[in-house]
């Protein structure tokens, strides 16, 4: 069964920093492109970022581009998002998902449950 | 701005069948994707491509495409079915993914 463990949310001051993480089992980690996607408190869903299988490939959404980085350890089948700089519009909850797919067609099949960001002072 | 557009909100009556749009460019280039989310939980893959479901996915969910629109029709309204629905795509460049702004979705 594939399982998309997110963690490291929480309350953190404008400015500061958040390292989230998404734990992947259930699947050949190594094979897929993630994605990072948010979504504020009641707002819309808003794609963050991409990583190819590789690491080869990254793309930010404008947003977040020069705060956030993404990266990932396909030795430990995770994937992260670093934060840098958050805003109060940071605040939201992050979602990792799996990316499947190919040439002009991509879809997110599997997500995780999300963990919550809070950017407030 | 979402380079995908989506009514806001959309009503159907409970056994009818409804149509969800979404307008964009990249639709010419790429195919949409669908979600369903429904309050206080992650988004669910109803439609991909073409007209594709995913194991577990109810058969009166389908999506259809022409032009710069893709659309997803829901056949046979359930209650069950009330929720936020949300088109993907790529953006201009096709190197960004982009959502559609969501559909709210009340079964009468």
């Amino acid at each position: 069964e594939v399982q998309l463990v997110e963690s490291g949310g929480g309350l953190v001051q404008p400015g500061g920093s958040l390292r989230l993480s998404c734990a992947a089992s259930g699947f050949t980690f190594s094979t897929y492109s993630m994605n990072w996607v948010r979504q504020a408190p009641g707002k819309g869903l808003e794609w963050v970022s991409y990583i190819s299988s590789s690491s080869s490939t990254i793309y930010y959404a404008d947003s977040v581009k020069g705060r956030f980085t993404i990266s990932r350890d396909n030795a430990k089948n995770s994937l992260y998002l670093q934060m840098n700089s958050l805003r109060a519009e940071d605040t939201a909850v992050y979602y990792c998902a799996r990316e499947g797919g190919s040439g002009f067609l991509y879809y997110f099949d599997y997500w995780g449950q999300g963990t919550l960001v809070t950017v407030s002072s | 701005s979402s380079e995908l557009t989506q009514d806001p909100a959309v009503s159907v009556a409970l056994g009818q069948t409804v149509r969800i749009t979404c307008q964009g460019d990249s639709l010419r280039s790429y195919y949409a994707s669908w979600y369903q989310q429904k309050p206080g939980q992650a988004p669910v893959l109803v439609i991909y491509g073409k007209n594709n479901r995913p194991s577990g996915i109810p058969d009166r969910f389908s999506g259809s495409s022409s032009g710069n629109t893709a659309s997803l029709t829901i056949t046979g309204a359930q209650a069950e079915d009330e929720a936020d629905y949300y088109c993907k795509s790529r953006d201009s460049s096709g190197n960004l993914r982009v959502f559609g702004g969501g559909t709210k979705l009340t079964v009468l």
